[in-house]
């Protein structure tokens, strides 16, 4: 069975750095890439990277880039999401995610992160 | 990018069918056969309901339907049941190597 498991809660101030994880299993984790997807309280999902864990290339949207950080552990299956300096407006939900084979679609996710920034 | 667009909300009685769409440009849905369909219920993590235009997960009913013409694709639900009442997600691959969502469709069973 395809799981997608990430860390816990975070509760952290601004300014702080952060790194959240997504631990795949089930799959080869090195054939297929994953995604981190952005969902702010009350609002739409908004894709913000993905790597492919085979070689760790990276694809960011524009409205990330340069501000979070995407890598991969292909040796134990794992994904990161990391921040150098948190903002208030980080405050959202943060999920995890693989691609199809294909690389062009989603077709599991994990179960999100809370990430809360506030002073 | 601007996100797909999608209908905000949508409603139908038990039994009915309703069809939400998903609209972008021929970078995005028109160009790739890669859209999927998310199923959202609140405080839950999004569900994959359809992948690849058509294709549906084992496991998710075949009450769900994926198809697309041109820059639009479209979600159809047939015989509504109350569970279906959730928000609704599409996503595209880009010409870029990027993803995009739609806004989301809030489906209302009456």
């Amino acid at each position: 069975e395809v799981q997608l498991v990430q860390s816990g809660a975070e509760v952290k101030k601004p300014g702080e750095s952060l790194k959240i994880s997504c631990k795949g299993s089930g799959y080869s984790f090195a054939n297929y890439w994953i995604t981190w997807v952005r969902q702010m309280p009350g609002k739409g999902l908004e894709w913000m990277v993905r790597i492919d864990p085979s070689d760790s290339y990276t694809d960011y949207s524009p409205s990330f880039q340069g501000h979070v950080t995407i890598s991969a552990d292909k040796s134990i299956g794992a994904a990161y999401l990391q921040w150098s300096r948190l903002k208030a407006s980080d405050t959202a939900i943060y999920y995890c995610a693989r691609h199809t084979a294909a690389a062009g679609s989603i077709d599991y996710w994990g179960q999100g992160t809370l990430v809360t920034v506030s002073s | 990018q601007s996100a797909l667009t999608q209908p905000a909300s949508v409603s139908g009685s038990p039994g009915q069918s309703i069809t939400i769409s998903c609209t972008g440009t021929s970078s995005d849905v028109g160009g790739y056969n890669y859209v999927s369909w998310y199923q959202q219920h609140p405080g839950k993590a999004p569900k994959v309901m359809i992948y690849d235009v058509s294709n549906r997960p084992s496991g998710v009913s075949n009450r769900f339907s994926g198809s697309k013409s041109g820059n639009t694709a479209s979600l159809t639900i047939s015989g509504l049941q109350a569970e279906d009442e959730a928000n609704y997600y599409c996503s595209s691959y880009t010409s870029n190597s990027t993803l995009l969502f739609g806004g989301g469709t809030k489906l209302t069973v009456l």
